[in-house]
């Protein structure tokens, strides 16, 4: 039984570098989340999917984000133009949605981006 | 105002002790959803216990119990005979209303365990 999975685990980029970052959720989960931590803090909502569709997305996030999960499974966040401001750890996590009930999220190990 | 409060940045205990985590949150929602997540060193977020807005009991996993005060508007993580393996930020985070499945996450309380 895999657990939700992320690539890179670090990234190193320059600013106004565009980043990718790859998700894959544990395979049965409909469900796919992004969100932000950065040090001290809690993790910080930017977006989720059911299947394809992206169902919210946070006002808080940037035009330069853009996530997509095109055939419902793995998830891509893409940051554009990266900013200092960008470095942060990006986590993700799936969920199994069914029935009207929504259940526990659980986590990636996270991708650690840093912007010089 | 914020949505959920955690308002010990550390907290010390002896190995074996139960140990309380605080959280209050603010919602006028009348369903919603509190969850504690544990974030050890190495990064990863671990789902320990979830509560609705409509459970009438507090939820319990093994070692860990939540203490659901609905009125008081707090919902504080309980951990009993604590292990050294407890270390870690824990963050109490909230599902708020029907219509979404965001988690807004307080700022976690930093648990040592001491031998």
């Amino acid at each position: 039984d895999t657990g939700v999975s992320q690539n890179p685990r670090h990234k190193i980029t320059k600013r106004g570098q565009n980043v990718t970052f790859r998700c894959d959720p544990i395979s049965e989960h409909n469900r796919l989340y992004w969100y932000r931590q950065t040090l001290g803090q809690g993790p910080e909502f930017l977006t989720y999917f059911q299947n394809e569709a992206q169902l919210e997305k946070s006002r808080l996030l940037s035009d330069r984000f853009s996530a997509e999960r095109p055939k419902g499974s793995f998830s891509t966040l893409e940051i554009q133009r990266t900013e200092q401001g960008d470095s942060a750890m990006y986590l993700c996590a799936s969920s199994y949605w069914g029935q009207g009930l929504s259940y526990e999220q659980y986590f990636g190990p996270g991708t650690r981006l840093t912007v010089t | 105002a914020q949505k959920i409060t955690q308002t010990q940045p550390g907290m010390f205990v002896q190995e074996k002790e139960a140990v309380t985590l605080d959280c209050t949150y603010d919602t006028s929602d009348p369903s919603y959803g509190l969850f504690w997540y544990k974030q050890p060193s190495s990064g990863e977020m671990i789902f320990l216990i979830y509560q609705g807005s409509y459970d009438q009991q507090n939820a319990t996993e093994g070692r860990y119990s939540l203490n659901f005060q609905k009125a008081r508007k707090s919902a504080n993580l309980v951990i009993s005979a604590s292990q050294l393996g407890d270390s870690a930020m824990y963050f109490c985070a909230m599902r708020e209303g029907p219509n979404t499945d965001k988690l807004i996450f307080g700022t976690g309380t930093r648990l040592q365990v001491f031998p």
